[in-house]
């Protein structure tokens, strides 16, 4: 079944521990990306990569890291987390970067940072 | 600078009635535009886009939406509403000059029985 995975699906942690989400595409899509959800505010780009190794910033990368090792992955990185990154977390991943498609979307993750 | 803009937190509608959810864009370049939709402890799905050519776009379960240039709008429409099309909608935009993505707020579609 061609989908996007994300662990985990919700996470409970404290303000500076380092923490990691995992995004996975079964679809061999060239794009991938990261958005959070958060109320009123809709869904913000955090980072997006057009293939492997090529990696560029969305709307809202502060503290934030991401990396494109191989093109099915594309994990997000919280080096330090801190109680304004609690949101609902997606990755996204779409066939082709220069021919626009329609997005799949993750499950999402829940992400509290006490 | 792209944006994208959805004036409506909430439409109402009744079951039957044709429904409309708004959407407005703004680009320096050409618009690659996008509906969505996200169901209660979902991910979002994709519904339908508009990249070029004809300005009525039909999409999954039943709607379809009008890419209009002088008003910058791309309107989301359904002939008649059910009541499992409540949801919550999003629109995006991508500038044809860019990779980034920008999302609207969202409009929560309640159809009423």
């Amino acid at each position: 079944e061609a989908q996007v995975t994300q662990n985990p699906r919700y996470l409970i942690t404290v303000t500076g521990k380092k923490l990691t989400v995992t995004c996975s595409q079964n679809m061999n899509h060239e794009y991938m990306s990261w958005y959070r959800q958060d109320p009123g505010l809709g869904l913000r780009q955090i980072y997006y990569s057009m293939n492997v190794e090529v990696t560029d910033k969305g709307d809202v990368p502060e503290g934030y890291k991401v990396s494109r090792k191989e093109k099915r992955n594309f994990p997000l990185i919280l080096e330090s987390p801190s109680p304004n990154q609690t949101s609902l977390y997606f990755c996204a991943s779409n066939p082709g970067t220069s021919d626009p498609q329609g997005q799949y979307f993750g499950p999402g993750t829940r992400l509290t940072v006490l | 600078a792209q944006s994208v803009a959805q004036p409506e937190d909430q439409v109402n509608v009744a079951e039957g009635n044709p429904l409309t959810v708004k959407c407005t864009y703004s680009v320096s370049g050409n618009p690659y535009l996008f509906w969505y939709v996200q169901y209660p402890n979902r991910g979002l799905q994709f519904l339908l886009k508009y990249i070029t050519g004809d300005n009525l776009v039909k999409g999954s379960y039943g709607f379809e939406a009008e890419f209009n240039k002088s008003q910058t709008s791309f309107h989301l429409k359904k002939p008649s509403a059910l009541v499992s099309d409540s949801a919550l909608y999003f629109c995006a935009v991508r500038d044809s000059g860019t990779y980034k993505y920008i999302f609207g707020t969202g409009t929560r579609l309640k159809v009423l029985a």
